[in-house]
Parts: C-alpha cells; structure tokens; sequence
C-alpha cells in the first residue's frame, strides 16, 4: 500500500540558516510528488511538484525539492530561512490506484527561530 | 489562476442542525473536486471525491447520509453535513483539479471552513 513519511514532526531552524524537511513514500510505480505549505487556519498553497521530469524542482519562495528514486526520498530543502516560513509543510503523494486522488504525509511543523 | 473559494469561513451552528458549506473554482472548471477534513495539528483526511453530475465517492468510514455532496456545475460543489454534532468540529477544505490537465497533476485547495457546533 502507499504511503507517505515524514521523519520529524517538527523542525526548528534559526533564521537564515538551512531548512531541511524530510519525506519519504513508497509506490510500486512513480508516482507525482508534491509540498504543500499551510499556515496557522488558512488553506494549502502548492510550494512545489514533481511529475516525471527533471528530478529537481525548483518552487516558490526559495524551496526546492529533489526526487531520488532510489531512496524513494523527496526531501524539501531551502537555503535560508525566513520567519514567515513558519508554517505546517505537507508532502503529498499521487494515489497508485487513482491518479486524481492524493495522500497526505503527517505534516513538519517548521518554527523559526528569530 | 486557479483559485477556489469555500463559504462560509467560519460556521457556528448548534447541535442538531445542519451546515451547508460551498466550494467555488473561481477562474477554472473542475469536473472533480474533493473534500478533506482536518482535526487540530493533523494531516488532511480525504472524506469524498465530488464528480460533477454523479454521485460522489466516500471514503472508508465517512457517512454519506450524514456528509452530503452536491456537484450541481462545473464550478460548485457543497458539503452539508446534516444533524451536527460536536464531533463534527473541524476544519473543512474542499479542492478541485483542473478541467483538461494531466491525471496525477496538482489539486488546488480552498482557505477552509472552520465549523464549530455546541
């Protein structure tokens, strides 16, 4: 069955240093993988997507992503953080059996420390 | 481009009564648009696929008598969950795929409604 991880729960960064956030799936096929950011009782805004092409995504904001197949990572990464990154980040898997359904990952809470 | 709406935001209702909440593609038509739900620092859970002009797909263990869906246009769907309890507090968003792309593409989400019964 597919699924989403997301390693940490929560990450904290100092602003303008480096943010990782982790996410890992399984899929017996290759699937679109997507970030989705959400902040505190809004809705989600798409931050990034990969769809077969180039394995690195550039996004908004500064982020960017990196498929790695063998891994079967897609680890969002950004090079320095800003304090309204702070947000809830969700990775986002296309569901094997239905290409319009997705799955969630539990969601990193990203703080920002000032 | 690519905006959805939900009204209302935010919804107070007693319990009993029944919630409609709308899910609008503002500048896109969408054949299909989804409903998640959301408890307080939790992932989205899909609750209903809404095909426009047919009957929506539930998910495992949500209650289609209880969670209506209407998919009357190409650019409205409505959720209205009937009888609510206070269990049902939670945070509603609806999102919609665009009309011609690619399966596997991305969905575009609605801001949300955030119900509340008593």
């Amino acid at each position: 069955a597919q699924s989403v991880t997301q390693l940490d729960s929560h990450v904290s960064v100092s602003e303008g240093t480096p943010v990782l956030l982790r996410c890992n799936y399984s899929s017996s096929y290759s699937p679109s993988l997507f970030w989705y950011v959400q902040h505190p009782n809004k809705g989600l805004q798409l931050l990034l997507k990969y769809t077969s092409a180039a394995t690195l995504v550039k996004g908004i904001n500064g982020f960017e992503a990196e498929f790695k197949k063998s891994e079967t990572s897609f680890h969002l990464t950004k090079p320095s953080a800003h304090m309204s990154d702070a947000a809830e980040y969700f990775c986002v898997v296309s569901e094997e059996t239905s290409y319009d359904k997705v799955i969630f990952g539990p969601g990193t809470s990203l703080s920002v420390i000032p | 481009g690519a905006v959805v709406s939900q009204h209302p935001s935010r919804v107070i209702c007693k319990s009993g009564t029944s919630v409609k909440i709308e899910c609008r593609s503002l500048d896109f038509q969408a054949t299909t648009m989804f409903w998640y739900r959301q408890f307080p620092k939790q992932s989205l859970m899909l609750m209903a696929t809404s095909n426009e002009g047919s009957k929506a797909t539930y998910e495992q263990g949500v209650e289609k008598d209880k969670f209506l869906i209407n998919h009357a246009s190409l650019t409205l769907s409505t959720l209205t969950v009937t009888s609510a309890h206070p269990e049902d507090s939670s945070f509603y968003i609806c999102s919609a795929r665009v009309i011609g792309r690619a399966l596997g593409g991305e969905q575009y989400f609605g801001p949300g409604t955030r119900l509340t019964v008593t």
